[in-house]
């Protein structure tokens, strides 16, 4: 399984403001993904970021609002953008894991988490 | 679409009882992967296993047991002998192919309370 971390951990953010979540792997992964978790809830999947191509978003969330940038095989950022207090939640990234060769598992392996609170 | 129902919401035991995470699915796709996560209180997301759709062996490792049935749309998984580091959230998800890619849909979740 890959090292995932996630940077920051956790912020405190003013409303209108923007905040950019770091996600790093030890190990060139091709997909990586970004969830939200509100409090006591499952994951919702934001959108997907694979290197070399736009990333592609869920119904209800749009790149204005959460641009993301992949731009090597090891690191992706998530921004949530013009922040409200409805954004507060706890943002993950994860990746596929693979075996030694190319052969596709569809494990995902997730960061810590970035505990987001808008104020 | 796909869906995966976890209807227990959540589950409370004394430590040492036996469990049982009820996860039962619905796809249109004959190749789908299982999975099941667990969520300790820490909130970092564990990996606990895979199961692919053409594999119905039971599988087992340690106190814990997953028992994958096609015929009921199921994936449930059993804790043996409970400990109370085993409290926390417990996800199922199931593939659902997107193009070229695909996604997991996630199960609400299981709420597991293993008492001392």
């Amino acid at each position: 399984s890959a090292v995932i971390s996630q940077k920051p951990s956790r912020d405190i953010c003013q409303r209108g403001t923007s905040l950019t979540i770091q996600c790093q792997v030890d190990s060139q992964v091709t997909m990586m993904f970004w969830y939200r978790q509100q409090p006591g809830q499952s994951l919702t999947l934001i959108a997907t970021a694979n290197q070399g191509s736009e990333a592609t978003y869920e119904s209800g969330f749009v790149i204005d609002k959460f641009p993301i940038s992949r731009p090597n095989l090891t690191f992706s950022t998530l921004t949530v953008s013009n922040m409200s207090p409805e954004d507060s939640s706890i943002y993950l990234c994860s990746v596929e894991g693979r075996t030694g060769g190319s052969h596709r598992t569809y494990e995902q392996y997730f960061g810590p988490g970035t505990r987001l609170t808008v104020t | 679409a796909q869906k995966v129902t976890q209807a227990q919401t959540e589950i409370s035991v004394v430590e040492k009882e036996d469990v049982t995470l009820d996860c039962v699915y619905e796809t249109r796709d004959t190749t789908y992967y299982l999975f099941w996560y667990k969520q300790p209180p820490s909130g970092e997301l564990v990996f606990l296993i895979r199961r692919n759709s053409f594999d119905e062996q039971n599988e087992i490792s340690g106190r814990y047991s997953w028992n994958f049935q096609k015929s009921t749309s199921s994936f449930n998984f059993t804790i043996t002998a409970s400990q109370v580091v085993d409290s926390a959230v417990y996800f199922c998800a199931l593939t659902q192919w997107m193009d070229s890619n695909y996604q997991l849909i996630w199960g609400a979740g299981t709420k597991l309370i293993i008492k001392p």
